[in-house]
């Protein structure tokens, strides 16, 4: 059973459309953070969300973290097929901030 | 700004032997994590050295092991290789406390 739970876990869609990406647990998380990981490279940092009901905004991308701190998303608008890639959120649990604990991931492609 | 650095890149070693990877982290970050990424299980935690010791240990066994040097440079040992443990190995790295993992490009092993 995966302590995070990272839906859908593939999503193909046409340039210009919206989506979201969902990452829910039973438990409660110190941070949540999500990457972004192309073929052949390690994940890359978008976004890290510490604070219950926390929404942050970078470009396009839309990030929330859930007031009881157990589930995050991550919204779209507008997508571009740059966009396209593997999608991870990742969080941490208590004070082991070393350890983070991965959802199993969203694959994206974004058709022009 | 140099991030973190992997060697190397791609292993191809068979079952019963043994291999070390290395981790070269961002200058100034003194915790270093590793993380194995397979298509069936996604990213799971190994382990993560801070000040060249162990904080915390994923489930897995004692065939894997690791160390940090005093320049927080670290390695990865797997012994006794099988066919399952061909996967990417990330690390990542990051000051310590709540700051973010920036991870590296992995090393890709191949076990035959």
């Amino acid at each position: 059973t995966q302590l995070l739970e990272q839906s859908p876990q593939f999503l193909s869609i046409q340039e210009g459309e919206n989506l979201t990406v969902y990452c829910n647990s039973s438990s409660v998380f110190s941070s949540l953070q999500w990457y972004r990981q192309e073929p052949g490279e390690g994940p890359v940092l978008l976004v890290t969300v510490v604070t219950g009901g926390e929404v942050k905004k970078l470009k396009r991308l839309t990030f929330q973290f859930g007031d009881a701190r157990k589930d995050s998303s991550l919204h779209i608008t507008a997508a571009q097929p740059g966009d396209t890639g593997l999608y991870l959120c990742a969080g941490v649990r208590g004070t082991s901030y070393g350890k983070l604990t991965f959802g199993q991931g969203t694959i994206l492609t974004v058709h022009p | 700004k140099a991030g973190v650095t992997q060697t190397p890149r791609y292993l191809i070693k068979t079952r019963g032997q043994q291999v070390t990877l290395s981790c070269s982290p961002i200058s100034g970050h003194r915790s270093v994590s590793w993380y194995q990424q397979t298509p069936g299980q996604g990213l799971q935690f190994l382990f993560e050295y801070f000040s060249e010791t162990q904080r915390n240990k994923g489930n897995f066994p004692g065939r894997f092991s690791g160390r940090q040097f005093s320049n927080s440079r670290s390695e990865m040992n797997v012994s006794t290789l099988e066919l399952g443990d061909s996967a990417l190995y990330l690390c990542a790295s990051s000051f310590g406390g709540d700051q973010p993992q920036h991870f590296g490009d992995g090393t890709r092993l191949s076990i035959l």
